[in-house]
């Protein structure tokens, strides 16, 4: 079962505008990653943020977590059309050291209009 | 380094088939995980091993199994296939901290099997 939603399911914006999805999340969580996916591709890893941290930036992304209401969000500054994709949180609920197992959330579907 | 490498990509089987896929790890990652992917459940998750272990398993039958060898490629195989098996199969790898208390293993995926089921 997945473990959360991500708000919205889909999204249109202008190019050079800034894209934010959110995820939510149903338990205690190690930590929350954050993926992009191209029609038909696999799973690109964009960004990693701990539980016990609550900001992370990495190059236009940003992501915060709030783990009082197991949420996340991912900003994406200055889009561009390369960043027309599906964006998935996954979070690592297994608190016991090396178990890797992802539990995805429904994934936003970016479309970035030139 | 390179990726994550699956094989093959593209593949269409018959039901009652069987279909083995492939996984070739990052270099030094000993932990590969599978997950399925289709537009009604997403992306679930199959299993995961280390070490030639299975460690995790997750909500699927017996006719999906898999395996990891010494070098920590890895297969599985999905037996008596069904219309319901066609999916995207990602498989994923990620570098194990040594630490016992390390909780930041970033996952890597492959580009993915495409099964078609007929």
């Amino acid at each position: 079962s997945q473990q959360g939603e991500e708000d919205p399911q889909a999204l249109s914006i202008q190019e050079g505008e800034n894209a934010t999805m959110n995820c939510s999340y149903k338990t205690s969580i190690n930590n929350l990653q954050w993926y992009r996916q191209n029609s038909g591709r696999g799973l690109v890893h964009l960004i990693l943020i701990r539980s016990n941290e609550r900001e992370k930036h990495s190059g236009r992304l940003r992501v915060t977590l709030d783990t009082s209401k197991k949420s996340s969000s991912l900003l994406i500054t200055a889009s561009r059309a390369a960043d027309t994709a599906s964006y998935f949180c996954a979070t690592d609920e297994d608190r016991n050291f090396g178990n890797e197992k992802l539990t995805f959330g429904t994934g936003t579907r970016l479309t970035i209009i030139p | 380094k390179a990726g994550v490498t699956q094989t093959p990509r593209y593949l269409i089987k018959t039901r009652g088939q069987q279909v083995t896929l492939s996984c070739s790890p990052i270099s030094g990652h000993r932990s590969v995980s599978w997950y399925q992917q289709t537009p009604g459940q997403g992306l679930q998750f199959l299993f995961e091993y280390f070490s030639e272990t299975q460690r995790n398993k997750g909500n699927f039958p017996g006719r999906f199994s898999g395996r990891q060898f010494s070098n920590s490629r890895s297969e599985m195989n999905v037996s008596t296939l069904e219309l319901g098996d066609s999916a995207l199969y990602l498989c994923a790898s990620s570098p194990q901290g040594v630490e016992a208390n390390d909780s930041g293993n970033t996952i890597y995926f492959g580009e993915g099997s495409w099964l078609t089921v007929v």
